[in-house]
């Protein structure tokens, strides 16, 4: 059974301050995905990173893919209180369906 | 352009009763995938369609769970004798096709909640 543990699960920081969230797993995919999903809404996707080693940039957001296709992380450069929300990370596996991580629920303080 | 729209939002039912959640996809597309979400956690996969055929149904947790897609369109998830441990969030997503590129795009999904 493919897995996908996130971490960390809460985090909570001011207005300003940077952080990563951290996706690993022990199998390989074809392709990751980040989603951003806001209470009582369906995920929304963020990114698709597909090569090992890929660095993607949505304007204050960097995605990363592990060489190996095994882990991602998502780093956010001067949080702010309109980033709160659940972020998920989801592999997608030969079969073309989304594994997903449990989630980091991100809160950002004004 | 609509999305992808599931009704009903919430539906309320007791133990040992039969539910059908409904799903329409985006207008042309050919995959259609269902999720369940339980609270705090990610979603988990069910099924998924490729056209009016289940590709996939590893996810089904056991024999009460159900889903057809009749005209490779609007899909219904069937669960019967429903238990409370079947409470949760059922997600529907739809994609153009099937690929490690395809984006799924999901509804806001079907909360169920079995008393």
């Amino acid at each position: 059974t493919q897995l996908l543990e996130q971490s960390p699960q809460f985090l909570s920081i001011q207005e300003g301050e940077n952080l990563t969230v951290y996706c690993n797993s022990s199998s390989v995919f074809s392709s990751l995905q980040w989603y951003r999903q806001e209470p009582g809404e369906g995920p929304v996707l963020l990114v698709t990173v597909v090569t090992g080693g890929e660095v993607k940039k949505l304007k204050r957001l960097t995605f990363q893919f592990g060489d190996a296709r095994k882990d991602s992380s998502l780093h956010i450069t001067a949080a702010q209180p309109g980033d709160t929300g659940l972020y998920l990370c989801a592999g997608m596996d030969s079969s073309y369906k989304l594994i997903f991580g449990s989630g980091t629920r991100l809160l950002v303080r004004p | 352009g609509a999305g992808v729209s599931q009704t009903p939002s919430n539906k309320v039912t007791e133990k040992g009763k039969y539910v059908e959640l409904r799903c329409d996809p985006i207008s042309g597309h050919t995959a259609l995938y269902w999720y369940r979400q339980s609270l705090g956690q990610g979603p988990e996969f069910l099924i998924y369609f490729q056209g009016t055929g289940a590709a996939d149904d590893s996810g089904l947790p056991n024999d009460r769970f159900f889903a057809v897609r009749p005209e490779g369109s609007v899909s219904t998830l069937k669960i019967q004798r429903t238990e409370r441990g079947d409470s949760a969030v059922y997600l529907c997503a739809s994609s153009s096709g099937t690929s490690r590129y395809n984006e799924q795009f999901f509804g806001p999904g079907t909360r169920l909640t079995v008393l």
